[in-house]
C-alpha cells in the first residue's frame, strides 16, 4: 500500500524567507508525486509533479521539489516567501498500478509573515 | 466558466435526509473521483468511476453512493445523512488516456453540514 507523510500540520515564515515544505512516501513501486496548493475557498490547484523524467521538477509560482529516491522525499520549497504563497499545501502519491487514484498527505497550512 | 463544477458549493442538512451533490466537467475526462476532506486528515477517496459503466469504491465508501450519469456528469449521495458526514467534499477529473501518471483537477468543493 501507498501512503504520505507530511511533516508538520502547520510552518510560519517571515515574507522573503525560505519555504520549506516536508513530504515522505511509501510506495513498492516507482511512485509519480505531486503537490497541490489550496487557497480558502477554492479546490486543489495542481504546483508540480514528478512522473519519473528530471528528478529536480520545477512548477508555478517559483516552487520546486525534488526527488529523492535513497529518502523516499519529495520536499516542495521556494526560496523566497511571499504573503500570497499562504495556502494549504497537499502532497500526493499514485503509481502505474494504482488507476490514477491519488493518497494525499495531512496537508501542510503554511503561514507568512510580512 | 470552470471546468469541473460541483452543486451545491455549500448544503446546511438536517441528520436522516438524503442529499445528492453533483459534478459536472467538460474537460472531456474519462475518469472522475468524489473526495472527502477533513481537518488534518487530508483528502480521502470516497468512489471513483474510470467510465459511465465502470464505479468502483474507494477507502471510505459506506454510507454514500454514486452515479455516474453521463461521462461528464458524476453525482454522490447521502442516503440518510448522520452528523460525522459533514466536511468539505470535492470531485475531481484525470484523462487516462494520457496515461496514469497525470495530474487531477478539482472543483471548488461543496461544504456540507449536517445537523
Amino acid at each position: 500500500a501507498q501512503s504520505v507523510t507530511q511533516l508538520g500540520s502547520h510552518v510560519s515564515v517571515s515574507e522573503g524567507a525560505l519555504v520549506l515544505l516536508r513530504c515522505n512516501y511509501s510506495s513498492s513501486v516507482p511512485p509519480y508525486l505531486f503537490w497541490y496548493v489550496q487557497y480558502p475557498n477554492q479546490g486543489l490547484q495542481l504546483l508540480l509533479k514528478y512522473t519519473s523524467a528530471a528528478t529536480l521538477v520545477k512548477g508555478i509560482n517559483g516552487f520546486e521539489a525534488e526527488f529523492k529516491k535513497s529518502e523516499t522525499s519529495f520536499h516542495l520549497t521556494k526560496p523566497s516567501a511571499h504573503m500570497s504563497d499562504a495556502a494549504e499545501y497537499f502532497c500526493a502519491v499514485t503509481s502505474y498500478n494504482q488507476g490514477g487514484k491519488l493518497i494525499f498527505g495531512q496537508g501542510t497550512e503554511l503561514s507568512v509573515k510580512p | 466558466d470552470a471546468d469541473v463544477t460541483q452543486t451545491p458549493r455549500n448544503r446546511i442538512t438536517k441528520t436522516g435526509k438524503r442529499i445528492m451533490l453533483e459534478c459536472s466537467q467538460t474537460k472531456g475526462h474519462d475518469r472522475m473521483y468524489w473526495y472527502r476532506q477533513d481537518p488534518g486528515l487530508g483528502l480521502r477517496l470516497i468512489y471513483y468511476s474510470f467510465d459511465v459503466k465502470d464505479i468502483n469504491k474507494g477507502e471510505i465508501s459506506d454510507g454514500y453512493s454514486v452515479s455516474r450519469q453521463a461521462q461528464a456528469k458524476f453525482s454522490l449521495s447521502l442516503e440518510s445523512a448522520i452528523p460525522n458526514q459533514t466536511a468539505l467534499y470535492f470531485c475531481a477529473t484525470s484523462d487516462h488516456r494520457q496515461g496514469d501518471n497525470q495530474p487531477q483537477h478539482f472543483g471548488d468543493g461543496t461544504r456540507l453540514s449536517i445537523l
